[in-house]
């Protein structure tokens, strides 16, 4: 079984600043992914960034990427020069290949003017 | 452009009656997925299906079907809807890139069902 944990419930970060939103994981598993996803209130779920477990440099997507330490089993999401509307809530999930992912509780992140 | 489309952004239904949620993607993805989220519970999942034909119940399968008969089209079905089925509704489609081996996984909108 799979456990996903996210001991932030909530950030707060100024804007332009960097953040560095916590995940840490749990697998039996060999070969997974992991995968960030963001929140906003109207609810869809938007795709940030994709680690896979033998990816040997961590994985970027424009401001986002994520600082993935495999032996710490941890996965954290970094978002540089935040922006107003990077205010969400931000979810780290994981999954052994093409099985079904297994969420976090989520991370509730508010950039401040 | 990515795109996962589900049939409606909010439904109000009555109790018994029989509810039918569908998902569609254009992607050509084998694996689709559908979770519901509750306040406190997180994301879970329903049932997910990695081909035409084929489904397996994921955490929470009781009190819903699904039915997968083209690859693009992944329906949830609620056979007597209750009101502790009033919840978000998600659709996912997923793929593993064979050249990058990147995985993605895409949301639809989302449905908010209301069950009175």
């Amino acid at each position: 079984a799979q456990k996903i944990t996210q001991t932030q419930p909530g950030m707060f970060v100024q804007e332009k600043e960097a953040v560095t939103l916590d995940c840490t994981y749990d697998t039996s598993d060999p070969s997974y992914g992991l995968f960030w996803y963001k929140q906003p209130s109207s609810g869809e779920m938007i795709f940030l960034i994709y680690q896979g477990s033998y990816d040997q440099q961590n994985a970027t997507e424009g401001r986002y990427s994520l600082n993935f330490q495999k032996a710490r089993k941890s996965a954290n999401l970094v978002i540089s020069a935040s922006q107003l509307g990077d205010s969400a809530m931000y979810f780290c999930a994981m999954s052994p290949q093409r099985r079904a992912l297994t969420f976090g509780s989520g991370t509730r992140l508010q950039v401040q003017p | 452009d990515v795109k996962v489309t589900q049939s409606s952004r909010y439904l109000v239904k009555r109790t018994g009656e029989k509810v039918f949620l569908e998902c569609v993607q254009d992607m050509d993805h084998e694996n689709m997925f559908w979770y519901r989220q509750d306040p406190g519970l997180g994301l879970r999942l329903i049932y997910f299906s990695y081909d035409v034909k084929m489904k397996e119940k994921g955490d929470i399968p009781e009190g819903y079907s699904v039915s997968r008969e083209k690859k693009e089209r992944f329906s949830l079905i609620l056979e007597s809807a209750s009101t502790n089925q009033t919840s978000m509704y998600l659709c996912a489609s997923r793929n593993r890139d064979r050249g990058s081996n990147k995985e993605t996984q895409y949301f639809g909108p989302g449905t908010r069902l209301l069950v009175l």
